[in-house]
Formats: C-alpha cells, structure tokens, sequence
C-alpha cells in the first residue's frame, strides 16, 4: 500500500500567521490518466471531514483562498496564508491514485 | 442540497454481524461512485470499500476482505456495508461518502459509531 506521511503532525499557529503542513507518499502519485490524485481535507472538531483541494492545486468550491496545494510527484505542500479561528482541526491528505486509497496520519492545527 | 444520512450502527460482540445503511437525497444517487470510510476513535481516516455506481465494480481495503460487503440499491438511494466476522479493531465511526473516488469525497455523511466489544 502507498504510505502517506505528513509532517509536522502537530502545528500550533499564531493567528493571522502563515501555516505549511508537507505531506510525502511512498509512491508517485502520477495517474495514467496523467492527473495527480493528492487530496487534502480538513476535519474540524466533532465534524465529518471536508474537501478543501482536489488533484494536487485544485480548490473547492466555498474554500477561502487562503488555502492553496502544490506539489508534484512524491511531495506536497498546503498552505495557509493567514490563519484564522475558523482553521482550527486536523488536516489529512489523501492520495487516489493507487488502491487501496490512503490518507495521511493527520496535521493538528491549533491556535497559539 | 446533498444529504448523506447512515444508520445501522451500535454495540456488537465480537464475530457478530452488522449493517450499515446510508440514504442518500439531493443528488441523483445512481450517477456516483460510493464509499464506506472509518474512522477509530481518536485515530486517522481509513478507506473501507468502493462501488461503482451500476455496482458493476467493487473494491476493499485488504483488512475487511471477505468479512465486508458494499452494496447499493439505486432505486432506493440508499448504499449499504454489511460487516460480518467483526472485530475489535473495526471500532470506529463509519462515513458514507460520495464520489468522486480518485479526487477524494466532495460529500459526506455525520458518520455512524460502530462498537465491537464483549
């Protein structure tokens, strides 16, 4: 199975104060179909997770701009550009390219 | 608006049987990949099992291999996980979650908390 890491694991944030969580997979996560399936989601306390981007860079619908994916390969990145209240939770990439799907072990994300 | 509503779960020993059941509103049901996603408490996301939206297709994590089934009934609305030979180990809130699969779930359910204890 692909094994997804993410570092760090834990992230206290100062609000208003840029954040970046990395998350690596043991495989490339490049399709035949030539898209990247590398998703990040958030999960707020006591909620179900959310999609925040899709395919690497992709933002959905309703997401702060904020929030942004890049990355390539093996390695990818999710920032925040300024964190806010709202923000607080875990974060979870997931890759959909090879099967079974896995996520990531989860970024805790907490205000300073 | 999308609503994804699971039900089905509780307390059960351990080898006993139970089934999931999730309806689906707000969505033309029969044009989605499903999913079945779990969560142990306090833990991480786990990708249970896909079907493909005629059920034609089905896939599982190797953990629930042959103790799982998916199913759905289109006309219903309504996908299904029965989970048989449980385990301790398979604690833990299960989500519904619609497709796309690869693209990750743009859709999902409050989760239904599954007990496997003595």
């Amino acid at each position: 199975d692909v094994v997804m890491t993410q570092s760090p694991l834990s992230l206290p944030v100062t609000l208003g104060q840029p954040a970046s969580i990395s998350c690596r997979s043991t495989q490339s996560l490049v399709y035949s179909d030539g898209n990247t399936y590398l998703n990040w989601f958030q999960q707020r306390p006591g909620q179900s997770p959310r999609r925040l981007i899709y395919k690497v860079s992709n933002r959905d619908s309703g997401v702060p701009d904020r929030f942004s994916g890049s990355g390539s390969g093996t390695d990818f990145t999710l920032k925040i550009s300024r964190v806010e209240a709202e923000d607080v939770g875990v974060y979870y990439c997931m890759q959909g390219t090879h099967w079974p799907f896995t996520f990531g072990p989860g970024t805790k994300v907490d205000i300073k | 608006e999308v609503q994804l509503v699971e039900s089905g779960g509780g307390l059960v020993q351990p080898g006993g049987s139970l089934r999931l059941s999730c309806a689906a509103s707000g969505f033309t049901f029969s044009s989605y990949w499903m999913s079945w996603v779990r969560q142990a408490p306090g833990k991480g996301l786990e990708w249970v099992a896909n079907i493909k939206q005629d059920g034609s297709e089905k896939y599982y994590v190797d953990s629930v291999k042959g103790r799982f089934t998916i199913s759905r009934d289109n006309a219903k609305n309504s996908l299904y996980l029965q989970m048989n030979s449980l385990r301790a180990e398979d604690t833990a809130v299960y989500y519904c979650a619609r497709g796309p699969v690869r693209g990750g779930p743009t859709y999902w359910g409050q989760g239904t908390l599954v007990t496997v204890s003595s």
